[in-house]
C-alpha cells in the first residue's frame, strides 16, 4: 500500500492567520482527499483533490476557506484560510491506492 | 441521509473478552465496498479490511474477523481474546458508486480495554 508522510503533525495559530498542510505519497496515485475530524467526532470529507484542475468540494466546505492545490500525482496541499477556533480539529490526508484509501497521521490544528 | 450507522457509541471491555462492533449500512447501488478503520490514540487512521458486495465470505485475520450480511446490510468486526492495545474507535465505511466511491463514514465506536 502507499505511504503517505503528512505535516506537520500539530500547529498551534492565532485566530486570522492560515496553515498550510503538506502530504505526500511515496506513490503516484490518482485521487487525493482532504477530511476534517472535529474533536470526538467522525471524518468529514472536504474535498477530492484532482490533478491538474480546482479541487472538487463537499457541501459546506468552500474553496475560500480551504484552498487545495494537486501539482502532481503525489503531492497535495491544504490550506485553512483565516482561521478561527472553531477550524480547531484534526485534518487528514488520504491516497487511494490500489482500490485502498490510505491515510497521513493528521494534523492536530489548534487555533486560539 | 446517514449511510453508514454504528449504534455504539462506546464499548468497554475487560482485557481477554471478545468484543463485537456492529456496522449496518444504506446503499441502493449493486456494486460497493465496505471498510474498517482503526484510529488509536495517537490519531492516524489505520486501515483493517476491505470487503466488496460481490463476496459475502467472512474473513479471519488474526484476533479479527468480519461477518458480511447483504441480507441484513450489517458488517461486523469481532475482536477476539482483546488486549489493551486494541483500545481505540472504529470506523466503518462505505463506498458506492452514488458518492463516487469516496468514503462515508460511520460516527465510530469506542473500544476501550481495561487490563
Amino acid at each position: 500500500s502507499a505511504v503517505i508522510s503528512q505535516k506537520p503533525s500539530r500547529d498551534i495559530c492565532q485566530r486570522g492567520t492560515s496553515l498550510t498542510i503538506q502530504c505526500q505519497v511515496d506513490s503516484q496515485v490518482t485521487m487525493m482527499f482532504w477530511y476534517r475530524q472535529q474533536p470526538g467526532q467522525s471524518l468529514t470529507l472536504i474535498a477530492t483533490a484532482n490533478q491538474g484542475s480546482e479541487a472538487t468540494y463537499e457541501s459546506g466546505f468552500v474553496i475560500d476557506k480551504f484552498p487545495i492545490s494537486r501539482p502532481n500525482l503525489t503531492f497535495s496541499t491544504l490550506t485553512v484560510s483565516n482561521m478561527s477556533p472553531e477550524d480547531s480539529s484534526i485534518y487528514l490526508c488520504s491516497a487511494r491506492f490500489e482500490g485502498k484509501d490510505t491515510f497521513g497521521s493528521g494534523t492536530r490544528l489548534t487555533v486560539v | 441521509a446517514q449511510k453508514v450507522t454504528q449504534a455504539q457509541t462506546e464499548i468497554s471491555v475487560v482485557e481477554k473478552e471478545d468484543v463485537t462492533l456492529d456496522c449496518v449500512y444504506e446503499t441502493r447501488d449493486t456494486t460497493y465496498y465496505l471498510f474498517w478503520y482503526k484510529q488509536p490514540p495517537s490519531g492516524e487512521l489505520v486501515f483493517l479490511i476491505r470487503r466488496n458486495s460481490f463476496d459475502e465470505q467472512n474473513e479471519i485475520s488474526g484476533r479479527y474477523s468480519w461477518n458480511f450480511q447483504k441480507s441484513t446490510s450489517s458488517f461486523n468486526f469481532t475482536i477476539t481474546a482483546s488486549q489493551v492495545v486494541d483500545s481505540a474507535v472504529y470506523f466503518c465505511a462505505l463506498s458506492d458508486r452514488s458518492n463516487d466511491y469516496k468514503l462515508s463514514f460511520g460516527a465510530g465506536t469506542t473500544v476501550t480495554v481495561r487490563a
